[in-house]
């Protein structure tokens, strides 16, 4: 089946760096990948959608500047937290659909960000 | 613009029991519905889906899902819950055309076991 792997699966840095963290699709193509952003106990929210080739689509209220995305290839999407600060600590996840089939979409193992 | 609710934030069932969590959803075309379980620290791993057909549809697990359209619904089912079941649910909705695939989540349910 189709599997997407998020690295790293946790990283701490402190405050004022950047931090990048990838999503790969193992075994299909993905024109469109999909970075989610979850805090404690709640419920996953949309920060934008990659786009191979081109400029990702940010939602409402996510700084483009802030959260850095490039999907340079197929299999490869980064998402690149510039100038963290302790409240961008929080669970990030990305997801991918193959594009031959309407498969849903697959989910990464997710990377824990702490900002200290 | 849609929405999904699942008003039970936290549910404990004993081991073995039945389980039910439940969805609702708004939206404005035919809905594309999907559950996803979530462990501690871990992504997100399909449980099932509803693109159309037949409204009973059957997951991983042994769960199982009936899409409702009258009730606006898309509850989540297991006869007999084991212990490993105790994780996070999410029920999502969305658009499945071309390649824009945005979800959207409920809060999620967190379910946990008893023995």
């Amino acid at each position: 089946g189709a599997v997407v792997s998020q690295h790293p699966s946790w990283v701490i840095c402190k405050s004022g760096t950047s931090v990048k963290i990838e999503c790969r699709s193992l075994d299909f193509q993905a024109t469109t990948m999909f970075w989610y952003r979850q805090f404690p106990k709640q419920s996953l929210m949309l920060m934008a959608t990659s786009n191979e080739g081109s400029k990702a689509t940010y939602e409402q209220g996510v700084e483009k500047d802030k959260f850095l995305i490039n999907h340079a290839s197929l299999t490869l999407s980064t998402l690149t937290v510039t100038s963290a600060h302790p409240e961008d600590s929080s669970f990030y996840i990305c997801s991918a659909r193959r594009v031959e089939d309407n498969s849903p979409l697959h989910f990464g193992n997710g990377t824990r960000l702490t900002v200290t | 613009a849609q929405s999904v609710t699942q008003p039970d934030i936290h549910i404990t069932v004993s081991e073995g029991a039945s389980l039910e969590l439940r969805c609702n959803y708004s939206y404005g075309a035919t809905p594309y519905l999907f559950w996803y379980v979530q462990s501690p620290g871990q992504g997100l791993q399909l449980l099932l889906k509803y693109f159309s057909g037949d409204t009973l549809v059957q997951g991983i697990k042994g769960f199982e899902a009936e899409f409702k359209r009258s009730q606006s619904s898309f509850n989540l089912r297991k006869p007999s819950v084991h212990w490993s079941d105790a994780a996070e649910y999410f029920c999502a909705v969305g658009p499945l055309a071309g390649t824009a695939s945005k979800l959207t989540f409920g809060t999620g349910t967190r379910l946990q076991v008893t023995l």
